[in-house]
């Protein structure tokens, strides 16, 4: 099973609404990753948790609150969003070792309105 | 400067071109290098990882150059199915991976 997984696929939420992401993975990876892509843009790293503490957080905005409950899951709580931050979210993970190929979930467009 | 810096393109080629891109990276202690392919609107999927020793696989070669701080990915005898964004990916510090910009890359018949 090399699946990241990530729920839902789409979301539309209002600027005062509280939502959450959802990624797992089942692979015993110890690195976990949230990475924000808009359109023709790359994807721009916001999170990284290893070994389900946050090793990395690069300055993003504190109306995204990541969460990484145990090894296989990572979430990210929304709150407050921005109709700027309407993007395609996605989830990677991989074992932890430098030299490591991550995996990537198939994403989660959002939609801020 | 940027941490990777990657020619966007656009590259159009005809079928059975031959193609390179290179990325360039400014951490020098960067520790491991990968090439990803980008279908629109999918995910990034890894192609190759980047060694040393430079690696190939069928059509595709990837290069590094740790003197110049430069990895380069070649694509031989293009088909219409290689159309899709490449990403190089550099892991500057355990666990810190960053993408280049990307390049475009139109196989046209």
């Amino acid at each position: 099973d090399t699946e990241v997984t990530q729920t839902p696929k789409h979301l539309v939420m209002g600027m005062t609404n509280k939502k959450s992401l959802k990624c797992e993975q089942h692979m015993g990876h110890r690195a976990m990753y949230w990475y924000k892509q808009k359109a023709k843009k790359p994807p721009e790293l916001m999170f990284v948790y290893s070994y389900e503490k946050l090793s990395i957080n690069e300055s993003v905005p504190s109306r995204f609150s990541p969460e990484c409950p145990n090894s296989s899951l990572l979430n990210l709580h929304l709150h407050a969003l921005q109709p700027e931050d309407s993007a395609l979210y996605l989830c990677a993970s991989r074992q932890g070792l430098t030299n490591t190929e991550a995996f990537f979930g198939q994403g989660t467009r959002l939609t801020v309105v | 400067r940027k941490e990777v810096e990657q020619d966007p393109g656009p590259f159009n080629v005809p079928e059975g071109a031959t193609v390179a891109f290179n990325c360039t990276y400014s951490n020098s202690a960067s520790q491991s290098f990968f090439w990803y392919r980008q279908d629109c609107r999918k995910e990034p999927k890894l192609l190759m990882s980047v060694y040393s020793s430079g690696n190939e696989d069928g059509r595709f070669t990837a290069q590094l150059n740790r003197a110049s701080q430069y990895i380069s990915l070649l694509i031989r005898d293009s088909k219409l199915s290689d159309s899709a964004t490449y990403l190089c990916v550099v892991n500057k510090a355990p666990n810190d991976m960053r993408f280049g910009a990307g390049t475009r890359l139109t196989v046209k018949p």
